[in-house]
């Protein structure tokens, strides 16, 4: 069956270093999106693409970057973490813009 | 900014009653679309309504639209704790396909 997967699920870091959180579709869709889910604030967008070597920043990109290098795979770049990145990472993916979007189960990073 | 606001925050009722949360906006919106996150889990799409006053139903679960498409409502009948999770709703960002989410009401039910 199709699916999309993050990893790692639960990553522990200390600020200042880099950090990349993986996500994999095997739906073949063109749209993947990064979110940052935070209590008080739900979900909110990181980056986006809507297809190869296509990327664009979302309302809270700022510390944060992707590359789009195949279909499958957005990864997330942490380039120098900070305290304020600790939170909750969802990738989704969907075949057109305004088709569903499936979330993957989420990272939950912690920086120290 | 057209932001989401769900009420209530958080929500503690027993099995079998029944419950109303509601999604509002000061902007209208094409479409809105309601999630159920569960803990450890992301968010699974429930619905999508499209048209002012639409009404729809699924097993125990009612959704509705706003006449004017401002605003949304998701109940309940006879909660079960299954039901247990994050109910958020969501509207698309113009034609981007980004979705704007509000912050969520959470939900327990104690059996």
């Amino acid at each position: 069956d199709a699916e999309i997967t993050q990893s790692p699920r639960h990553k522990i870091t200390e600020t200042g270093r880099q950090v990349t959180l993986a996500c994999h579709q095997t739906w073949n869709h063109n749209n993947m999106f990064w979110y940052r889910q935070d209590l008080g604030h739900g979900l909110r967008l990181i980056h986006y693409s809507y297809g190869v070597q296509d990327t664009n920043k979302g309302e809270v990109s700022d510390g944060y970057s992707v590359s789009r290098s195949n279909t499958e795979d957005l990864p997330l770049t942490l380039e120098s973490a900070a305290s304020s990145q600790t939170s909750v990472y969802f990738c989704a993916s969907s075949r057109g813009h305004t088709d569903t979007q499936y979330f993957g189960p989420g990272t939950r990073l912690t920086v120290l | 900014t057209q932001l989401l606001e769900q009420s209530p925050q958080f929500l503690s009722i027993q099995e079998g009653e029944n419950l109303t949360v509601y999604c509002n906006s000061s902007s209208v919106f094409s479409s809105l679309q309601w999630y159920r996150q569960e803990p450890g889990e992301g968010p699974v799409l429930l619905v999508t309504v499209v048209t002012g006053g639409e009404v729809k139903k699924l097993k125990r679960l009612t959704f509705q639209f706003g006449d004017a498409r401002k605003d949304s409502s998701l109940h309940i009948t006879a909660a079960q704790p299954g039901d247990t999770g994050l109910y958020l709703c969501a509207r698309l960002r113009g034609s981007q396909g980004n979705l704007i989410f509000g912050k969520g009401t959470k939900l327990s039910v104690k059996p």
